[in-house]
């Protein structure tokens, strides 16, 4: 079987820094994906990791850990174009958290 | 065309009717994915292919199926519609498995009255 996590809903100030937890539970592992979706909109691909550690690009920034079965993403300097939802996505069976609601507000 | 194109935007369909949306994408992508996508349950995986001519069952695959005759197009039908499959569907491709990066389509709107 196949468990994803994350918070629903979060909230956040204009210009500051914010942590999106994930944890998942699966049976195959090749690696995890964030998208971003917009409300009304399709998500787009943000990052993608498949080692253990950080990867930065931009504002945006993803951590994995496959021992302990987390990622995170960090968003920084955030602006009010990044309320959006996040939706994380291990690899294996094509099966997507249900995202969290990012709002950020001026 | 550029990327991956879904029709149509959006439909009302009457329950008992049949209902293709289609899904055509540019960039030579080997798999391509239906999902659906309701409020509180995320992105749900309705069918996949690999590959032209092959298909394979996701998470939610009752009351819809798929076909691949090509690698641009990948329709998906609902043959007797019902109010349950009321939903907003994407389509999306990726270069190689599940393991890529995937594209998503802009959505197509069903409600089934």
């Amino acid at each position: 079987g196949q468990n994803i996590d994350q918070p629903t809903e979060m909230t956040a100030t204009e210009g500051a820094i914010v942590q999106i937890n994930c944890t998942y539970q699966t049976s195959g592992f090749n690696g995890l994906f964030w998208y971003q979706q917009h409300a009304g909109e399709a998500p787009t691909f943000l990052s993608y990791n498949v080692l253990d550690g950080l990867e930065e690009k931009g504002r945006f920034s993803s951590f994995l850990s496959r021992s302990k079965g987390y990622s995170y993403l960090l968003l920084k300097e955030l602006q009010m174009k990044d309320s959006a939802s996040y939706l994380c996505a291990p690899t294996d069976k094509l099966i997507f958290g249900t995202g969290t609601r990012l709002q950020v507000f001026p | 065309i550029a990327g991956i194109t879904q029709a149509p935007t959006s439909q009302i369909l009457a329950a008992g009717r049949r209902m293709t949306l289609r899904c055509t994408q540019d960039m030579r992508h080997n798999a391509m994915y239906w999902y659906r996508q309701d409020l509180g349950l995320g992105l749900r995986l309705i069918h996949y292919s690999n590959t032209a001519g092959t298909t394979g069952k996701g998470e939610v695959p009752d009351g819809y199926s798929v076909s691949r005759a090509n690698t641009d197009d990948f329709p998906l039908t609902l043959a007797s519609a019902v109010p349950s499959q009321t939903s907003v569907y994407f389509c999306a491709s990726s270069r190689g498995s599940s393991y890529n990066e995937q594209f998503f389509g802009p959505g197509t709107r069903l409600t089934v009255l």
